[in-house]
């Protein structure tokens, strides 16, 4: 199975800093049809989760600029430019594209 | 408006049954994949089981729930279903229903379940 592993696991950092947390996997995440299923969700406290990027750098709808994903292969990142205080929560990554799917162990973004 | 509502949750035995639903509104339900996700207390998320959308149905299942879970839904309600028997604590979760399977973007707020004696 593919393993997905985050870094660091608790993210304490200043309001108005970039913030950084990674997401590498066991094997190549790029699927037979070209795509790479690789999304980051959020989720505040006592919350739903909520779909920030899908496909590794695809911003959803209604997401601030602020929040960028990148990478390729195994390793991706996920990219606050300026934390705010409404960006604390837990930060998960997700694997698509290796069966079974898969969740990162979760990033605790918390304001410092 | 993407709507997805959870519902049969509750307190059960270890060894007992529940079956949880999710109705869903605001999307055309028969064409999309469904997935359910379900998150311990003060733990991650854990992908648990998933359905393939319109045409032959294909379901999926996570390890840890292959053989006990049924995922099921019925196109006519809008509903997708999760069968759960045998059941274990470790089981014991909030169990969220999610629009997509590699690509999912929708939640609902999910519906607790516990088991214990």
């Amino acid at each position: 199975d593919v393993v997905v592993t985050q870094s660091p696991l608790s993210l304490p950092v200043t309001l108005g800093q970039p913030a950084s947390i990674s997401c590498r996997s066991s094997q190549s995440l790029v699927y037979s049809d070209g795509n790479t299923y690789l999304n980051w969700f959020q989720q505040r406290p006592g919350q739903s989760p909520r779909r920030l990027i899908y496909k590794v750098s695809n911003r959803d709808s209604g997401v601030p600029d602020r929040f960028s994903g990148s990478g390729s292969g195994t390793d991706f990142t996920l990219k606050i430019s300026r934390v705010e205080a409404e960006d604390v929560g837990v930060y998960y990554c997700m694997q698509g594209t290796h069966w079974p799917y898969g969740f990162g162990q979760g990033t605790k973004l918390e304001i410092k | 408006e993407v709507q997805l509502l959870e519902s049969g949750g509750g307190l059960v035995q270890p060894g007992g049954s529940l079956r949880l639903s999710c109705a869903a509104s605001g999307f055309s339900f028969s064409t999309y994949a469904m997935t359910w996700v379900r998150q311990a207390p003060g733990r991650g998320l854990e992908w648990v089981s998933g359905s393939s959308g319109s045409g032959s149905v294909t379901t999926y299942y996570a390890d840890s729930v292959k053989g006990r879970f049924t995922i099921s839904r019925d196109n006519s309600k809008n509903t997708l279903y999760l069968q759960m028997n045998s059941l274990r604590a470790e089981d014991t979760a909030v169990y969220y229903c999610a629009k997509g399977l590699v690509l999912i973007d929708d939640w609902g707020q999910g519906t607790l379940v516990t088991v214990s004696s």
